[in-house]
């Protein structure tokens, strides 16, 4: 059974420029999370998608979107980079259940960004 | 404002001995509270979950409590081996959402 997949592992670009993350969730799970965890510091949430909506939203500016598909993926877009956008990418899947709760979370291993 | 505070420095700690962490909050009212294991380079690894109405939650060695009138949990590891070494995360849900907020990691080292 497949856990969390995330791609690429690594990316570098330059300031300005547009990059796209992928995720792919555990199975049976149907909400995607994302988060950015810059070094020495605990993962910061940015928003969370479930039924292809964007259901939360963190304190990230609007250049920071996303987007979930039938089957559960999710891309995570940044737009505009900045040297500060550097940071390891975090996605992490779960189910939705009732009264607000969330299973735990099931994270992949990130995308390590480096924005030049 | 809301914080979740973990104590940021490293805590060394002699192999066969207990390890406890520490996680605060304030401002928070959450429902749930969940400690998670993370190793250079990987993604965060769920370890354990307690809900508000219980006080202490086992597994193997591992063992939490969750306390929300001093609004505090302890996280602890009963005869700690080399291998437990890495950052553990306290998380909680923001209560009325359903996004989990994060603390920034205590880093233990268990030395042999």
């Amino acid at each position: 059974d497949a856990g969390v997949t995330q791609s690429p592992t690594h990316l570098i670009k330059t300031r300005g420029q547009q990059v796209t993350l992928r995720c792919s969730p555990k199975s049976g799970h149907d909400t995607v999370s994302w988060y950015q965890q810059a070094l020495g510091q605990g993962p910061q949430f940015i928003f969370q998608y479930y039924e292809e909506e964007e259901r939360q939203r963190g304190n990230f500016p609007d250049r920071f979107s996303g987007h979930q598909f039938p089957n559960y993926s999710s891309e995570l877009n940044v737009n505009a980079l900045l040297l500060g956008d550097s940071a390891l990418y975090l996605c992490a899947s779960s189910r939705t259940g009732p009264s607000s709760y969330n299973s735990p979370l099931h994270f992949g291993n990130g995308t390590r960004l480096t924005v030049t | 404002s809301q914080k979740i505070e973990q104590n940021s420095e490293a805590l060394n700690i002699q192999e066969g001995k207990t390890a406890t962490l520490t996680c605060n909050y304030t401002n928070y009212s959450p429902a749930y509270l969940q400690w998670y294991r993370q190793d250079p380079g990987r993604g965060p690894v769920f370890l354990l979950l307690i809900r508000e109405n219980e006080k202490e939650k086992r597994k193997e060695r591992l063992k939490v409590t969750f306390d929300t009138t001093l609004k505090q949990s302890l996280f602890h590891i009963t005869a700690s081996q080399p291998a437990d070494s890495a950052t553990y995360l306290c998380a909680l849900d923001a209560s009325g959402t359903y996004k989990y907020i994060f603390g920034t990691g205590t880093r233990l080292k268990v030395l042999a």
